[in-house]
């Protein structure tokens, strides 16, 4: 069974705290993605990253950063936590086979951040 | 710009009837992925069905169909015989040449009984 797995299911951390999200697949999968959900924006696109050490910025990555040392594993960083960034996390990953669109995104249970 | 809009914040549908849930997309690429996906109230996100862009029949699996229109960039989720379970929050995503996959502002569906 494939897996995706998100270090936290809830998670409250004070203004200003560093905060480390972490993210581990299983699937040997090449693309890793953060977005963040929000009720009346979806999921928005935070970074991704299409092999190790290597990230590409998306929709929304001010006040994040990321991390990708090993395949298998791909972290989001809060430099600096603030009240605006409270929401809900998903890790998502997904083969790029033969530089094809048609494999799908797995996602982990999601992280319920708050920021007090 | 807007890759992906979903028009419909939220939809009833009466049990057992069909509904359909839209989604237009804006891209460049000739190559590019459609994807819808379920997340119940639980949160876990269910892939449902795909559609490549140079698939020239409709994607179907079980009850969901894509009703793909190339040419007017639309991908609307068609479900079928609808249930009691089909209450949830669907998402239409397409994913282009890199990679990423951009994501809907979602549609929350109500099926009645």
């Amino acid at each position: 069974d494939v897996k995706v797995t998100q270090s936290s299911r809830y998670l409250v951390k004070r203004t200003g705290e560093k905060v480390f999200l972490e993210c581990v697949q299983d699937m040997d999968h090449e693309n890793m993605f953060w977005y963040r959900q929000d009720p009346g924006l979806g999921l928005r696109l935070i970074y991704f990253s299409y092999d190790v050490k290597m990230k590409e910025k998306g929709d929304i990555p001010e006040g994040y950063s990321v991390s990708r040392e090993k395949k298998e594993r791909f972290s989001l960083i809060l430099e600096s936590a603030s009240t605006n960034q409270t929401s809900m996390y998903l890790c998502a990953s997904s083969s790029l086979r033969w530089g094809g669109v048609n494999t799908e995104a797995f996602f982990g249970q999601g992280t319920r951040l708050t920021v007090v | 710009a807007q890759k992906i809009t979903q028009t419909q914040p939220g939809m009833f549908v009466q049990e057992k009837e069909a509904v359909t849930l839209d989604c237009t997309y804006d891209t460049s690429d000739q190559s590019y992925g459609l994807f819808w996906y379920k997340q119940p109230s639980s949160g876990e996100m269910i892939f449902l069905i795909y559609q490549g862009s140079y698939d020239e029949q409709n994607a179907t699996e079980g009850r969901y169909s894509l009703n793909f229109q190339k040419a007017r960039k639309s991908a609307n989720l068609v479900i079928s015989a609808s249930q009691l379970g089909d209450s949830a929050m669907y998402f239409c995503a397409m994913r282009e040449g890199r990679g990423e996959f951009y994501f809907g502002s979602g549609t929350k569906l109500n099926v009645k009984p």
